[in-house]
């Protein structure tokens, strides 16, 4: 069974500072993705990678990066984290045409 | 720019019953739909898939019907139960099954009573 697993379930970190969040698969996935989620919105993608070293921008870029140095692991980073950016953040991964296996969240608090 | 709505929040059904949540698109590059389930504290898991060459696919108390022309989708459950009772996301992509962009919708939340 696919297994992704997100680092943290909660963070509460303060505005200004770098937030990694980190995602790792176990099934040799090519891809992965960064999604986040907010009430009335759904699920929107900021950034995934097809390959290591790999990325694309999704609909919602703007403040994030990404990192993915090796293939099982995704990282989202925040690079001066603000209050705007408080979410649920979500990772999936997945293989050629494949549904995403979506790891379990994690709740991000900037205060 | 809301590309893929669900434009009910929420939903209440009874147990037994059957459940329809809808979806409606705007952009007819749409090729490929899912539907995703969320439970609470858990990530969304892929429930059911639709091309557009095809107008309906089934899979056991799921079926997913899609009307091109009016670029509309509905999942429907029967009979629902309890266990149905989760968050649902209806997803599109352009570029067949095989497209890595999912755009969702806002999600329906669905309530089965007893």
């Amino acid at each position: 069974d696919v297994k992704v697993t997100q680092s943290s379930r909660y963070l509460v970190k303060r505005t200004g500072e770098k937030v990694f969040l980190e995602c790792v698969q176990d099934m040799d996935h090519e891809n992965m993705f960064w999604y986040r989620q907010d009430p009335g919105l759904g699920l929107r993608l900021i950034y995934f990678s097809y390959d290591v070293k790999m990325k694309e921008k999704g609909d919602i870029p703007e403040g994030y990066s990404v990192s993915r140095e090796k293939k099982e692991r995704f990282s989202l980073i925040l690079e001066s984290a603000s209050t705007n950016q408080t979410s649920m953040y979500l990772c999936a991964s997945n293989s050629g045409s494949q549904p995403q296996h979506f790891g379990d969240g994690t709740r991000l608090s900037i205060l | 720019d809301q590309q893929v709505k669900q434009n009910s929040p929420s939903l209440s059904v009874q147990e037994g019953r059957i459940s329809i949540l809808n979806c409606d698109y705007t952009n007819s590059m749409f090729d490929y739909f899912l539907w995703y389930k969320k439970y609470p504290a858990e990530g969304p898991t892929f429930l059911i898939s639709i091309s557009s060459i095809k107008d309906k696919n089934e899979d056991g108390r799921f079926t997913v019907f899609l009307n091109k022309s009016a670029k509309h989708l509905s999942l429907h459950i029967v009979p629902s139960q309890p266990g149905d009772s989760a968050v649902y996301f209806c997803a599109a992509t352009s570029g067949g099954q095989g497209a890595q962009k999912l755009v969702f919708g806002q999600g329906t939340r669905l309530t089965i009573n007893p």
